[in-house]
């Protein structure tokens, strides 16, 4: 059980071009999904916070703006890069938490590689 | 808010050896402590964690320890194998908000 699901897996895209990315939790309704982004051999760097029927809380330097973030129900988060530009280029993690289980717990997607060109 | 230290950034040992990863924490708040192994291009995998009314926790090969005084806690891998080769991320956190991880190590096993 625990299951989150990414798609897609990878999306390569043209500068200024929105991208939407889904993370749904498969067996399990998720309270809470948090956004991450990993540049290669570094750590995963919170972006955001959501929660199910409110507005995501950001961490800071994150533009709002930018990365736009909807938890519609308690399976779905979507990411939505807006104009993207090659610096945005990275490996999105979501992870879910679940509403019955230990608070704390973690469930991460397998990600979602972006390249912008 | 939160930091995590993690060390050493990269570890090799030989097969069946043990392997130690470290880290520190700065907010005394902080009562979870999760850590996860990650190959490449692959998702974080929770391995074990510990809460903070715990001192030690053991899994088969892999054991977490805690020391809530100091702000450290420790993983160790024991007899280790190749497919232990990955990067292995700390984190902690406070019950009911988000994770704040290390820098990662990269742990690499030969045979």
């Amino acid at each position: 059980g625990a299951v989150v699901s990414q798609h897609p897996s990878w999306v390569i895209c043209k500068s200024g071009t929105s991208v939407k990315i889904e993370c749904r939790s498969l067996d399990f309704q998720a309270t809470t999904m948090f956004w991450y982004r990993q540049f290669p051999k570094q750590s995963l760097m919170l972006m955001a916070t959501s929660n199910e029927g409110s507005k995501a809380t950001y961490e800071q330097g994150v533009e709002k703006d930018k990365f736009l973030i909807n938890h519609a129900s308690l399976t779905l988060s979507t990411l939505t890069v807006t104009s993207a530009h090659p610096e945005d280029s990275s490996f999105y993690i979501c992870s879910a938490r679940a509403a019955d289980r230990a608070q704390e717990t973690q469930y991460f997607g397998p990600g979602t590689r972006l390249l912008v060109l | 808010g939160e930091n995590v230290e993690q060390h050493p950034s990269t570890l090799s040992v030989q097969e069946g050896d043990s392997a130690v990863i470290k880290c520190t924490y700065s907010d005394s708040a902080s009562n979870y402590f999760p850590w996860y192994k990650q190959e490449l291009g692959k998702r974080p995998q929770l391995i074990i964690d510990i809460r903070s009314n715990v001192g030690e926790k053991k899994d088969q090969r892999i054991a977490v320890t805690l020391n809530k005084t100091a702000k450290h806690f420790s993983l160790h891998i024991t007899e280790t194998q190749p497919e232990d080769s990955a990067v292995y991320f700390c984190a902690a956190g406070d019950s009911g908000y988000a994770l704040n991880f290390g820098k990662g190590t990269s742990l690499l096993v030969t045979p």
